[in-house]
C-alpha cells in the first residue's frame, strides 16, 4: 500500500541553520503530497502542500518540492528560528478527489538552539 | 475560535470500561474524519464521513469501535471494552467540500487505559 517514509528525529539545530528533513514516499497513482506541523500543545496544522509534479508548496519560510523521478518532497528552510521547534509531518493523499484520507510519516522532532 | 474541538482533551479509564469521544468540525465542513495516533508515530486513518453517512472504515477500526454523524454536523467515536492497546490520541480532522485534503484537526483526546 501507499507508505510515507522520513527522516528519523530528534533533529537539533542551531538558530539561523539551514533545515533539510527528507522525505520519501510510495503510491501506487499520482498522490498529492504534505507537510504537517505540529507545535507543543497544539494541533496538527497543514504546512505547505503540493499537487502534482515538479509543484513547489511554501509557507513561512519552508519549502518542498514534489519531485516524482525520485519519489521525495523533501523539507527545507533557509535559516529556521527557535519557534519551528515543533515535530513535523510528512503525508500524502491518494485520491485527492475523493475520500481523501490522508497517509502520515512517523514524523520528525526538531528543535531550535537560541 | 471556529476550529476543531474535542471532549473531553483527556481520558483515563480501566480496561474493560466504554469511552465515548466527541468531534465538533468547522461549520459548514461536510467531511469528517477519525485518526489515531500513538507515541512516536504519525496519525492513522480510522474513518471519515461525508455528512451523516459513513463512507471509508479502516481494518485498524475493529468491532469494539464505532462512529455517528447523526446530523452531519458533531461525531462521536465509541470505545466498547477498552484494552490497553486502545491508549492513544484519538484525532479529529474536518474538510470543507471540494478540498477534500486539505483537513483541519482539532487539538486530539488522549486516551489512557489503565
Amino acid at each position: 500500500g501507499d507508505s510515507v517514509t522520513q527522516m528519523e528525529g530528534p533533529v537539533t539545530l542551531s538558530e539561523e541553520a539551514f533545515l533539510t528533513i527528507n522525505c520519501t514516499y510510495t503510491a501506487t497513482g499520482y498522490p498529492s503530497l504534505f507537510w504537517y506541523v505540529q507545535y507543543p500543545g497544539e494541533g496538527l496544522q497543514l504546512l505547505l502542500k503540493a499537487t502534482k509534479a515538479d509543484d513547489k508548496g511554501s509557507n513561512k519560510g519552508f519549502e518542498a518540492t514534489y519531485r516524482k523521478e525520485t519519489t521525495s518532497f523533501h523539507l527545507e528552510k533557509g535559516s529556521v528560528q527557535v519557534s519551528d521547534s515543533a515535530v513535523y509531518f510528512c503525508a500524502l493523499s491518494d485520491r485527492p478527489s475523493s475520500a481523501s484520507k490522508i497517509i502520515f510519516g512517523s514524523g520528525t522532532r526538531l528543535s531550535i538552539r537560541p | 475560535d471556529t476550529g476543531v474541538s474535542q471532549d473531553p482533551r483527556h481520558k483515563i479509564t480501566k480496561r474493560g470500561q466504554n469511552v465515548t469521544f466527541r468531534c465538533d468540525p468547522i461549520s459548514e465542513h461536510n467531511r469528517l474524519y477519525w485518526y489515531r495516533q500513538t507515541l512516536g508515530q504519525g496519525p492513522e486513518f480510522l474513518t471519515y464521513f461525508q455528512n451523516e453517512a459513513q463512507l471509508e472504515k479502516s481494518r485498524l477500526l475493529s468491532d469494539r469501535f464505532s462512529a455517528e454523524r447523526p446530523k452531519g454536523s458533531f461525531s462521536t467515536l465509541e470505545i466498547q471494552r477498552t484494552e490497553q492497546g486502545d491508549s492513544a490520541m484519538y484525532l479529529c480532522a474536518s474538510s470543507p467540500q471540494g478540498h477534500a485534503y486539505e483537513q483541519y484537526f482539532g487539538p486530539g483526546t488522549r486516551l489512557t487505559v489503565t
